[in-house]
């Protein structure tokens, strides 16, 4: 069975300074990737997903994550965060569209004025 | 589209009591997921539907735990006899089949006292 490991469960960070928020996955099968952004009393929204193909992914809100197989990573990562960037990130794997996500415990960021 | 939306958003039970939550999914997805999410881990998968087949129940499905969705259009998850670890955030999320994203609803967060 596939499992998630997301290795910081809180990262804080000044304003404007660039972050990156780490996710380890463990399957014998080739995977789907997701990363995930939930701001407080509300649900998931999805940031960006790997599938196939580039392993450099961009998504929303500047967010970019960079598909390692032979690490078997999917770390997170902007440039220069702001205030509104606060919140918990989660990752996620599939083994295929057919199947359920797998989530990580979750990154909190906190961006530091 | 007005997203994926949850009723009621809290809800505050003695234990013992049975509680139903609703989701209504982004219309004309036919996937429909629930999970649960406790205080600091990331959510954690229940059930699934295609159209109003129930195709995957989790082990953390007890036997205390129904989920349906009759028309294969909204879903209910009833609780009987609630028991204090019932405490968390229940989320239901929609997509469509080859899609790959999942859309989370806000959330129904359950307190058993």
């Amino acid at each position: 069975a596939q499992s998630v490991t997301q290795l910081d469960s809180q990262v804080p960070v000044f304003e404007e300074a660039p972050v990156e928020l780490r996710c380890n996955y463990s399957s014998s099968v080739s995977v789907y990737l997701f990363w995930y952004v939930q701001y407080p009393n509300q649900g998931l929204q999805l940031l960006l997903k790997y599938l196939s193909g580039s392993t450099l992914v961009k998504g929303i809100n500047g967010f970019e994550a960079e598909f390692n197989k032979s690490q078997t990573s999917f770390h997170l990562r902007k440039p220069s965060v702001h205030i509104s960037d606060t919140a918990e990130y989660f990752c996620a794997v599939s083994l295929s569209g057919n199947t359920p996500l797998v989530f990580g415990k979750g990154t909190r960021l906190s961006v530091i004025a | 589209d007005t997203g994926v939306s949850q009723n009621p958003r809290h809800k505050i039970t003695k234990r013992g009591q049975n509680v139903t939550f609703r989701c209504d999914p982004i219309s004309e997805h036919n996937r429909l997921y629930w999970y649960r999410q406790t205080l600091g881990q990331g959510p954690e998968f229940l059930t699934y539907f295609q159209n109003e087949a129930q195709l995957e129940k989790s082990r953390l499905l007890s036997d205390r735990f129904s989920a349906e969705r009759p028309k294969g259009s909204f879903s209910t998850l009833e609780i009987q006899r609630t028991e204090q670890g019932d405490s968390a955030m229940y989320l239901c999320a929609s997509r469509v089949v080859g899609s790959y994203e999942q859309y989370f609803g806000p959330g129904t967060r359950l307190t058993v006292t």
